[in-house]
């Protein structure tokens, strides 16, 4: 099967400037993560959806992070206005469970690698 | 809340030889714990989990798991370790209701 897909892999970008991230999901499945892998540490959840609906989005910084699965299949992540601490690995996961939490192993993508200067 | 730690940030072992990646973790419920692994410039890839029944649980590549209650424990071990085992390995856990947190990741180095 093929699997989760996301682009672009690296990104610079000026402090204040906006970015997006795109990613696929394993087909069929029907939960999506984002999440933001800063350098040293391990992955930390901003959003998870089901099908084309928010689960949680406590960790995602609001007011200048948005998300959105329209159609409930591919996902875009936007950064408006971009900060420095915002340096970081961003992974795209799905997986084939609807329970939560999630039982089912995550399928993560390669991920985009964001530099913020 | 919830937490999981992983108290070495690398682990060093020869080929061949046995190696033991350590987690421990905290929730105020049953726990569902799994293993990741992340090689250089990839996302992370399952290795295996504990849901619920048998203590030890094995994975992929001859890796396997063992959960341990009491001690709150959910240590990563190979019997016979090899160079392309090098690699990040993460812990992560969840509980019903909760999102999956991983911990801080271990390097494993494994020398020829």
């Amino acid at each position: 099967e093929a699997g989760v897909a996301q682009s672009p892999r690296y990104k610079i970008i000026e402090k204040r400037q906006s970015v997006a991230f795109w990613c696929n999901p394993i087909s069929g499945h029907a939960t999506l993560y984002w999440y933001q892998q800063i350098l040293g540490q391990g992955p930390k959840l901003l959003i998870q959806f089901q099908n084309n609906g928010v689960v949680d989005d406590s960790q995602l910084p609001k007011d200048r992070f948005s998300a959105e699965r329209l159609k409930g299949v591919d996902s875009t992540l936007k950064i408006q206005p971009a900060k420095l601490e915002d340096s970081a690995v961003y992974l795209c996961a799905s997986s084939l469970g609807l329970d939560r939490p999630a039982t089912s192993p995550l399928h993560f993508g390669n991920g985009t690698r964001l530099t913020v200067t | 809340a919830q937490s999981v730690a992983q108290p070495e940030d690398q682990v060093n072992v020869a080929e061949g030889n046995p190696l033991t990646v350590k987690c421990t973790y905290s929730v105020s419920g049953n726990p569902y714990l799994f293993w990741y692994v992340q090689y250089p410039n990839r996302g992370l890839q399952f290795l295996l989990k504990y849901i619920t029944g048998d203590n030890l649980v094995k994975g992929s590549y001859g890796f396997e798991a063992e959960f341990n209650k009491s001690q709150t424990s959910f240590h990563l071990k190979k019997p016979s370790a090899l160079v392309s085992d090098s690699a990040l390995y993460f812990c992560a856990v969840n509980q019903a209701g909760t999102a999956l947190i991983f911990g801080k990741g271990t390097t494993l180095s494994v020398s020829s």
